[in-house]
């Protein structure tokens, strides 16, 4: 399996303009994570799904952000309208069923918003 | 309260040493733990879990549960310069895994 790809691998963009990020887990896992990490908050839960379904969003910072996951392979994380303070790291991550299950990473996305 | 707490580091250890970072977690329903590394500019990397008290051994690396005190570690024997990362501790707590600040390690030649 290819693991947990995230597209894009970085990402530019004015203040105000709409950002989505993109999340392909690994095929057979059944829970998907959205993390943001900077330096000064470390790594964040943002959303997480089960079965395709949201089941905390909890750590959605405001309603400038929502997560998406039509079907098992592909999830989507937009911010709508981005401002500089969303400046981060995104991470997706997935594990399998069971609720105990280890989590594996996609390589992030690097967002920076002038 | 943190959910999940870490040493704030950054720990510095001689190469050879041994590394011990430590992580507290505040749900006493949690089920499993995990201790990620993750190197600047990169992706965390599971190395470790443990679900039941007492150690867990791997290599150079030991994990350590103890659910009654709330307290997970991760020994790191024979350290490294390649072993300097920051080390992150996870928490699931239900469906959720909820991750520490991590502890940055760096091992000197």
């Amino acid at each position: 399996d290819a693991g947990v790809i995230q597209s894009p691998r970085h990402e530019v963009t004015e203040m105000g303009q709409e950002v989505t990020l993109r999340c392909k887990p690994i095929s057979g896992h059944n829970s998907l994570f959205w993390y943001r990490q900077t330096m000064m908050r470390g790594l964040e839960l943002l959303i997480y799904f089960n079965n395709n379904v949201p089941i905390d969003d909890s750590g959605m910072p405001e309603d400038r952000f929502s997560a998406k996951m039509p079907n098992a392979s592909f999830s989507t994380l937009k911010i709508q309208p981005s401002e500089p303070r969303d400046s981060a790291v995104y991470f997706c991550a997935s594990s399998d069923s069971g609720g105990l299950g280890e989590a594996f990473f996609g390589q992030g996305t690097r967002l920076t918003v002038v | 309260q943190k959910e999940v707490e870490q040493n704030s580091g950054p720990l510095s250890v001689p190469e050879g040493a041994i590394a011990s970072l430590n992580c507290t977690y505040s749900d006493r329903g949690s089920q499993s733990f995990f201790w990620y590394r993750q190197y600047s500019g990169k992706s965390p990397e599971l190395i470790m879990f443990i679900y039941s008290n007492g150690d867990k051994e791997d290599g150079r690396f030991t994990a350590q549960l103890n659910k009654a005190s709330q307290y997970v570690s991760l020994l790191i024997r024979d350290s490294q310069p390649s072993d300097s990362a920051t080390y992150l501790c996870a928490v699931r707590q239900g469906g959720k895994l909820i991750f520490g600040q991590g502890t940055e390690l760096s091992v000197k030649p």
